[in-house]
Formats: structure tokens, C-alpha cells, sequence
């Protein structure tokens, strides 16, 4: 999977929206853009993914850069519960069995 | 019903025992991973599994084994325990389709192994 850059932490406060930056210069055509993020002592979920058009969902929305070189996942208006580390991961297209390569991710911090 | 149920969610042994944490999910999916977060909190694959490969990955020792009884269960397999086992320990599942890129992971709760 190829390579993701993502800002260390973010701080934001509640009822604002958040946009979360993560950069992916190496993409390759198929890969998709997923995120993820993992709440205080509860395992990853997932949020959103897109491959090249805008996404949106009940939990946020997915931006993502023409050339495809980056994208940003916007919480539309942060509560205390979305303070939790947001990760941007790449997928390829390929069939298989493996699975996703998690990086640092960001660590959001709502401040009430 | 929880999607993927991991058991135990807490679990404390000596160095040198041998364990077992167990994973089940009811999502109907045929993939099932097994992945470990330190006390850094980077979260790293361990291994991919399906009916039809085993995919390890190659910095896990062989210690650790994955065990599949069924397609909705994954366990996992700690032999002699060190130290540096300790850690959190997430199943997932997935099911894989042709175009695999846009598949989601379902993740367990995890299991807090400490190693004492």
C-alpha cells in the first residue's frame, strides 16, 4: 500500500467543523482513500472511503484532491465523542486476503 | 449482536506460558486479521487469512500461530509468552470482492495481553 502523511494532532473545538489533511503523493490509480479511527480503548472503525469523486455519509464527508495527491475527511460539526485518531490509508484494487497497513494516523483532540 | 466478539478482553500470565485469544465474527465474511498495537500505539498487521491463503506477516515470530476452525473464527496462538507480547490485540474481518479496494475492515474490541 502505498504511502500516507497525516499532521501528528489537530485540535478543534466542539460543535466546529474538523478538516482532517493527510497527503498521498505516490498514489496509484486504483488505489482507494480510506479512513479510519479509533476511539479511546475500543478498536478501529471505519469512517469513510472514496476513489476519486467526493464522498459524503452520516458520519462525515470525504474531499479529495483532483490529481488525487491528497484528500481531507471533514466532521461537519465535532462532538466530544469524535476525539479519537483519524488514519488515511490507501488500498489497492487487488484480490487477496491482505489487509490494511495503518499508519500514525492523527490524533484529534475537541475541546469543549 | 456484536459484529466481531474477541475473548478475552483482559488478559494477565507469566513469561513463558502459553495462550490463546479467540475471535468470532457473524458478519458472514470470509477474511479474517489478526493485528497487534504496542504500547506506542502503532497498530501492525500480523497475519491475513482466508480459505484459500495465509498471508504472515514476515516480522511476527512463529510463537505466535493463527488457528481457523471455520470461516467465522480466528484464534489466535501465543506460545512461550515474553515480555514484549504485551500488547493489544485486534481481530478483523472483511469480505474480500473482485474489486477489493473499496473493502471494509470490521474490527474486535480487542484483547489487552500482559505479560508479567
Amino acid at each position: 500500500d502505498a504511502k500516507t502523511t497525516q499532521p501528528n494532532s489537530m485540535e478543534s473545538n466542539e460543535e466546529e467543523p474538523v478538516h482532517l489533511p493527510c497527503n498521498h503523493s505516490t498514489i496509484s490509480g486504483t488505489d482507494y482513500i480510506h479512513w479510519y479511527r479509533q476511539l479511546p480503548s475500543q478498536g478501529p472503525e471505519y469512517v469513510i472511503h472514496g476513489l476519486t469523486s467526493n464522498v459524503n455519509n452520516r458520519m462525515a464527508s470525504l474531499a479529495i484532491a483532483e490529481d488525487r495527491k491528497s484528500s481531507t475527511l471533514i466532521l461537519h460539526r465535532a462532538t466530544l465523542r469524535d476525539a479519537a485518531v483519524y488514519y488515511c490509508i490507501l488500498r489497492g484494487a487487488g484480490g487477496g486476503a491482505d489487509g490494511l497497513t495503518f499508519g500514525k494516523g492523527t490524533h484529534l483532540i475537541i475541546q469543549p | 449482536d456484536t459484529a466481531v466478539s474477541q475473548t478475552p478482553k483482559y488478559l494477565v500470565t507469566q513469561m513463558g506460558n502459553d495462550k490463546s485469544i479467540k475471535c468470532e465474527q457473524n458478519l458472514g465474511h470470509d477474511t479474517m486479521y489478526w493485528y497487534k498495537q504496542d504500547s506506542k500505539k502503532f497498530l501492525k498487521i500480523m497475519f491475513s487469512y482466508n480459505n484459500k491463503e495465509l498471508i504472515i506477516n514476515e516480522t511476527v515470530p512463529n510463537r505466535f500461530s493463527p488457528k481457523s476452525p471455520d470461516k467465522a473464527h480466528l484464534n489466535l496462538h501465543i506460545n512461550s509468552l515474553e515480555l514484549g507480547d504485551s500488547a493489544v490485540y485486534f481481530c478483523a474481518s472483511r469480505q474480500t470482492r473482485q474489486s477489493s479496494g473499496a473493502n471494509v475492515l470490521t474490527f474486535g474490541a480487542g484483547s489487552r495481553l500482559t505479560v508479567l
